[in-house]
């Protein structure tokens, strides 16, 4: 059983640039949330898709966007790229209504802005 | 508004003796509360989740913790630590099902042989 896969695992990227970072989520997954995880801190939520809509979102700007396919795949955008994207950006999905919706995530896709 | 602290934001302990991980954690509502560990370059790992059922909670490799309501605790332990157990380690609350996950600082722990 293919848990939570991401793509790619690495990534450099000057300013000013758009990225766009996918994810597969877990077999029998609907729902995909994304965090973004800086050097030396815990991940901060991004913002979580279900039935192709934006369920919830956090604290981040405009620039990060995203979309969900009917599959549940799940891919990240994030346009106008500052120094300070520079992070590890995680998915993680779930089963909505599952057993406390628990979310498992994937390696990750490490995003260097030069 | 909910939020989590870890006390330590490193933790130093020797092969064999136990290790004590805490989290302090505050929420509006009744919480789902969780403990993830990522070891060096990798994703995250569930440990364990307290979802309102028993307050101690059992989780994978020997980890354990107990949620206490009227500290608004919910401290991880394991009573023998292995070299394998060097990784950071995160405290977790969510308001209810399906919510946004709200994660602590981190908290690093070594093992020395």
């Amino acid at each position: 059983d293919a848990g939570v896969t991401q793509s790619p695992t690495h990534l450099i990227k000057t300013r000013g640039q758009q990225v766009t970072l996918r994810c597969s989520p877990k077999s029998g997954h609907d729902t995909v949330s994304w965090y973004q995880q800086a050097l030396g801190q815990g991940p901060q939520f991004i913002f979580q898709y279900y039935e192709e809509e934006e369920r919830q979102r956090g604290n981040f700007p405009d620039r990060f966007s995203g979309h969900q396919f009917p599959n549940y795949s799940s891919e990240l955008n994030v346009n106008a790229l500052l120094l300070g994207d520079s992070a590890l950006y995680l998915c993680a999905s779930s089963l909505a209504g599952g057993p406390q919706e628990t979310q498992y995530f994937g390696p990750g896709t490490r995003l260097l802005v030069l | 508004a909910q939020s989590v602290t870890q006390l330590d934001s490193h933790v130093s302990v020797s092969e064999g003796t136990p290790v004590l991980l805490r989290c302090n954690y505050s929420s509006s509502y009744s919480p789902s509360l969780f403990w993830y560990v990522q070891h060096p370059n990798k994703g995250l790992q569930l440990l364990l989740k307290y979802t309102s059922a028993a307050t101690l909670v059992k989780g994978i490799n020997g980890f354990e913790a107990e949620f206490k309501k009227s500290e608004t605790s919910f401290h991880l332990t394991k009573p023998s630590a292995h070299m394998s157990d060097a990784a950071e380690y995160f405290c977790v609350v969510t308001p209810a099902a399906g919510n946004k996950l709200t994660f602590g600082g981190g908290t690093r722990v070594l093992v020395k042989p």
